[in-house]
């Protein structure tokens, strides 16, 4: 069955801090992986997109891995700003008919 | 580029009712696809249209909702009669290619 679980559920951290968010997948097969963020009541915004032999890419503080022999990815969000409080959702397109395959996101509080 | 328009943003309406939504992709994009979130939850699918031909309406609960994609440009979704258990939030999104998913800021329904 095709899922992508995330990890934690939920984080709070101190402003400036960084953070790592984790996905799992068992998508197949694989397209690529993407990463957004959602504020609450808006709809997703694109932060990364990676395709099969792509290992690493940044988009400004946040920086995504993958490693597709594992099937996992991370977010990692570097000096964290307010303006990070958001839900942060991994996303895995199949290539059968382009469906997206959502997680669950990771709802992220930034604390002053 | 223009990004994908949905509207109303905010929409309350009481059980039994109907009420439908819009939504303008980005021009050129083939494909459409409509989204249910309910709060806390990713994304699901309802429908994916492929210009004005419906390519997945699996999970689409077809006793009260309809989407029509006329003319393979606009979108409208149409929920009738409404529960209260549709509350949620309803996204668009449109693509070109398997890469390029763009979502609108959707529209948030209250069921009252």
């Amino acid at each position: 069955k095709n899922q992508v679980e995330q990890s934690p559920q939920s984080l709070i951290i101190l402003e400036g801090k960084n953070c790592t968010l984790q996905c799992n997948y068992t998508v197949s097969p694989f397209s690529n992986l993407r990463w957004y963020k959602q504020d609450t009541g808006r709809g997703p915004v694109s932060l990364t997109i990676m395709t099969f032999s792509e290992n690493t890419k940044s988009n400004g503080r946040y920086t995504a891995t993958l490693d597709a022999d594992t099937k996992q990815s991370s977010l990692h969000i570097t000096a964290s700003q307010l303006s990070d409080s958001a839900s942060y959702i991994c996303v895995v397109n199949s290539n059968q008919g382009g469906k997206l395959i959502f997680g669950q996101g990771t709802e992220l509080s930034v604390k002053p | 580029e223009a990004g994908v328009a949905q509207s109303p943003r905010y929409k309350i309406i009481e059980k039994r009712q109907s009420v439908a939504f819009w939504c303008n992709p980005i021009s050129g994009h083939a494909t459409l696809y409509w989204y249910q979130q309910i709060l806390g939850q990713g994304p699901k699918l309802l429908i994916q249209f492929q210009n004005n031909g419906v390519v997945d309406d699996s999970q689409l609960p077809k006793d009260r909702f309809s989407a029509e994609r006329l003319k393979g440009v606009d979108s409208t979704l149409k929920i009738q009669p409404a529960k209260l258990e549709d509350s949620a939030v309803y996204l668009c999104a449109s693509s070109q290619t398997t890469a390029g998913y763009t979502f609108g800021s959707g529209t948030r329904l209250t069921v009252v």
